[in-house]
Order: C-alpha cells, then structure tokens, then sequence
C-alpha cells in the first residue's frame, strides 16, 4: 500500500519560516518526480513545486519562487519543502503527491500573527 | 501559471449521468492527456482516473475518462449520492514546466 505522510505544518507569524516533510513509503520513491501541491480553506488544488527523480532539477509557481525550496532524501525516502518568507495568503493544506497516482493526507500551514 | 478550464458546477439527478469537462491547450491536455481527481469536503483528492484514461483498481466502473484534442471528460453513470463532491482535472504542461489544475467542478446530485 502506497502511503505519503507529511509533518510540519503548524501555525507560524508572517515572515516567518516552516519546514515540511513527506515520508513516502510502498513505492520506488527514487523512481519517481514528486510535487507539493496547495489548497487554500474553500479553494481549488494549486501547483507549487515539483523536483524531478534524482532531485537535479526543480520548478517552482511564480508565487513561491525565491521563497520556496523543493528537496529530496532518496536514501530516506522523504521529499522536503522549507518555506520561507511566509504570507498569510500561504495558509492552505500542503499535499505531497505525484498529482497523478498518490496523494497524501496534507498538512495544515497557517501563517497569521 | 494559467490553468484548465471546468465548469463551476454540475447538477444531476439520481440515476442519472453526468458528464464534466476539463479544457486546455496542446502544450498540457492535448499532448500529455489529463488526470481526475474526486475530493469530499475535508478529505485529500483521490485519482479516479490516469493520464490514459485508465481507472486505478477500485475505482467504480460508473466512471469513465475520455479526451477529444484539448479536452479531456470524465462522465459518472447511475449517479449515487456519495459521487456528489468536487472534481479537478489535472495535467502537465510542456510549456510551463509545471502542472496545471482546473478549478474544479462541484457536482451535485439531486
């Protein structure tokens, strides 16, 4: 059975920084490009990150870019996302997935003072 | 980023079929093809259907994918209370570098 598992989420202040994990575990996980993906309380899925499989080359949305690093630890199977500089219209559910076959439970991020 | 292109929402009756639509360009729905995502309030999506238009196992076979040059249908036969949830298609897209996802369809079932 595939299971993602992210960890970090949390209240923060704005301009403060977050750092998320996502544990991976029933898959090849250094087989495949992973992606965080957002959504915001009442919204639609947004993209924000992806990190291709041996983690050499990564992209970012326009709206994270500068503030956000996508990494990954084959070795232990986990996928990293270090927020930055967080805004309030960051607060969402942070998802780990690969959009296509696996997502999982998300992680809540609230930044607010 | 711009995005794929759904309806806002779907209304149908019990037993009836609802088809729902996701349209792109050729540099996401056109060349890559597009996946379905169904997500109930307070829950994560679940892939209802591949890139290809395969249904992963457990997937009820009321569902069915299909894609026409840019746009990519999901159609739900016999419709049951519990298909009544919001439903995003998503793709790759070339051009971008990036997925892109519709806005989501809110499908309700009368």
């Amino acid at each position: 059975e595939v299971q993602l598992v992210e960890s970090g989420g949390g209240l923060v202040q704005p301009g403060g920084s977050l750092s998320l994990s996502c544990a991976a575990s029933g898959i090849i996980f250094s087989d495949n490009w992973m992606h965080w993906v957002r959504q915001a309380p009442g919204k639609g899925l947004v993209w924000v990150s992806r990190i291709n499989a041996d983690g050499s080359a990564t992209s970012y949305a326009d709206f994270v870019k500068g503030r956000f690093t996508i990494s990954r630890d084959n070795a232990r199977n986990t996928l990293y996302l270090q927020m930055n500089s967080l805004r309030a219209d960051d607060t969402a559910v942070y998802y780990c997935t690969n959009v296509f076959d696996w997502w999982g439970q998300g992680t809540l991020v609230t930044v607010s003072s | 980023q711009a995005g794929l292109t759904q309806p806002p929402s779907v209304s149908k009756g019990l037993r009836q079929t609802a088809t729902l639509t996701c349209t792109g360009n050729s540099n996401n729905v056109g060349n890559e093809g597009a996946g379905w995502l169904q997500q109930h309030q307070g829950h994560p999506p679940k892939v209802l259907s591949y890139r290809d238009n395969s249904r992963p196992s457990g997937i009820s076979e009321r569902l069915s994918a299909s894609r026409s040059g840019n746009t990519a249908s999901l159609t739900i036969t016999g419709l049951q209370p519990e298909d009544e949830a919001d439903y995003y298609c998503s793709a790759w897209d070339s051009g971008l570098n990036a997925v892109v996802f519709g806005g989501g369809t809110k499908l309700t079932v009368l």
